[in-house]
This record gives C-alpha cells, sequence and structure tokens, in this order.
C-alpha cells in the first residue's frame, strides 16, 4: 500500500537552532516527494519537491529536504529555525498506481512545528 | 499567495442539505483536485477533473460530486450533508504531470450542525 507516515505529532526547537520534520514513504516504483505548509485558517503552501536528481532539494523559505531512497525517508530541514516558522507541515507523496498524470497525493497526518523564542 | 481562490470561506449547514462550493484555478492549470481535511488530519483526496472530465477518484460516496469549467473553474457538490462532513474542503489547482506540484486555495469551512 503507498503511504505517507509522519512520525512526530509536534517538533519543539529553539529559535535559531536546527530544525528537522521526519517523513518516511512506502511506494512502489521511484517516488514523486513533496512537503507542504499551513498556517492557521489557510490552506497548504509548497515548500518544495523531489522528483529525481540531487538527494538534497533546496525549497523556499529555506527549507530543504533530503531523500534517502534505502531509508524510505524525506526529512524537511532548515539549519536556522525562526519563530515565524511554527506551522503545520504535510508530506506528501504522488499516488503511483494510475497513470497518465494524475495527481493525487497521499498526505501524512501533519507534524506541528513550535519555535520558542 | 497562490492564484486559487475558493469562495465561501465559511459555510455552516444543516444535516441534510446540499451544498456547492467553488474554485477558481491558477492561470494556465488544466488540473482541479478536491481535499477534505477533517480536523486534526491531513487532506484526503475527493477526485480531479481535467478538461471537463473526472479522472480519478477517491474513498468518497457518489453523494460528492464535481463540475470543471472550460476556463478550468471548479465546483464540489455534497448532497444530503452529514455531520462527519464538517471539515475543511481544499482545492488545488496544477497542471497535468506526475512532477507538477499542486498549489492550494485557502480553503472552505464547512460546518455542518
Amino acid at each position: 500500500a503507498q503511504s505517507v507516515a509522519q512520525p512526530e505529532d509536534q517538533v519543539n526547537v529553539a529559535e535559531g537552532n536546527p530544525l528537522t520534520v521526519k517523513c518516511t514513504y512506502s511506494v512502489s516504483g521511484n517516488p514523486y516527494l513533496f512537503w507542504y505548509v499551513q498556517y492557521p485558517n489557510r490552506g497548504l503552501q509548497f515548500l518544495l519537491k523531489y522528483i529525481t536528481g540531487d538527494n538534497l532539494v533546496k525549497g523556499s523559505y529555506g527549507f530543504e529536504a533530503e531523500f534517502n531512497k534505502s531509508q524510505t525517508s524525506f526529512h524537511l530541514k532548515k539549519p536556522s529555525a525562526l519563530v515565524s516558522d511554527s506551522a503545520l507541515y504535510f508530506c506528501a507523496v504522488r499516488d503511483m498506481r494510475v497513470s497518465g498524470g494524475y495527481n493525487k497525493l497521499i498526505f501524512g497526518a501533519g507534524t506541528r512545528l513550535a519555535v520558542h523564542p | 499567495e497562490t492564484g486559487v481562490t475558493q469562495s465561501p470561506t465559511h459555510l455552516i449547514k444543516t444535516r441534510g442539505q446540499q451544498v456547492t462550493l467553488r474554485c477558481s484555478s491558477q492561470s494556465g492549470h488544466n488540473t482541479v483536485s478536491w481535499y477534505q481535511q477533517a480536523l486534526g488530519q491531513g487532506p484526503q483526496f475527493i477526485f480531479q477533473y481535467y478538461r471537463e472530465e473526472e479522472n480519478g477518484r477517491g474513498n468518497f460516496p457518489p453523494r460528492f460530486s464535481g463540475l470543471q469549467f472550460p476556463n478550468y473553474s471548479s465546483e464540489l457538490n455534497v448532497n444530503a450533508l452529514e455531520l462527519d462532513d464538517s471539515a475543511l474542503y481544499l482545492c488545488a489547482s496544477s497542471q497535468q504531470g506526475l512532477g507538477t506540484e499542486a498549489f492550494f486555495g485557502q480553503g472552505t469551512r464547512l460546518t455542518v450542525v
């Protein structure tokens, strides 16, 4: 079955410290992976994606993610956290069970990031 | 901000009623998808439209239906509302293609009482 797991409900980090939000996936074939962020009462904002190529992907707002095929992980990282990074983060994988450019995303349950001053 | 807009932003309906939610896609995008996000959960795929036809559906009953118009805007219709339909409904537009990212609107918060 294709799925995404975000093992931490919440991550707490002090401002200025590095942050990591974890994501593991299970798909058949090569994965297409995405990270989105959701602020209160807002929709999802695209941060970055991994399709192919370098395992370290850089995205918006200083975020990056590391793809690890052997560990089936796609962890989101940032070298120095800001209080304004506090939000809900979702990892997603493209559902590859249907062909033809089908754009269905399978989301994890989300991880709440709290950055403390 | 994305170019995807949804209306209304909030809605309260009574159980058994019908509701229509609307979405205007980002310019240049030919695919629209709808997701349901219940409180404390990740978004769940409802269905997708491409060239005005439904080309994929998640595990939602037939009382969830939709339309896509020639200008790529879209509607989500839900009949016979149930209390469990209370959720944030998100519209996402994209280009066709496995590697393309989806851009989401701000959502419509539906409360069924």
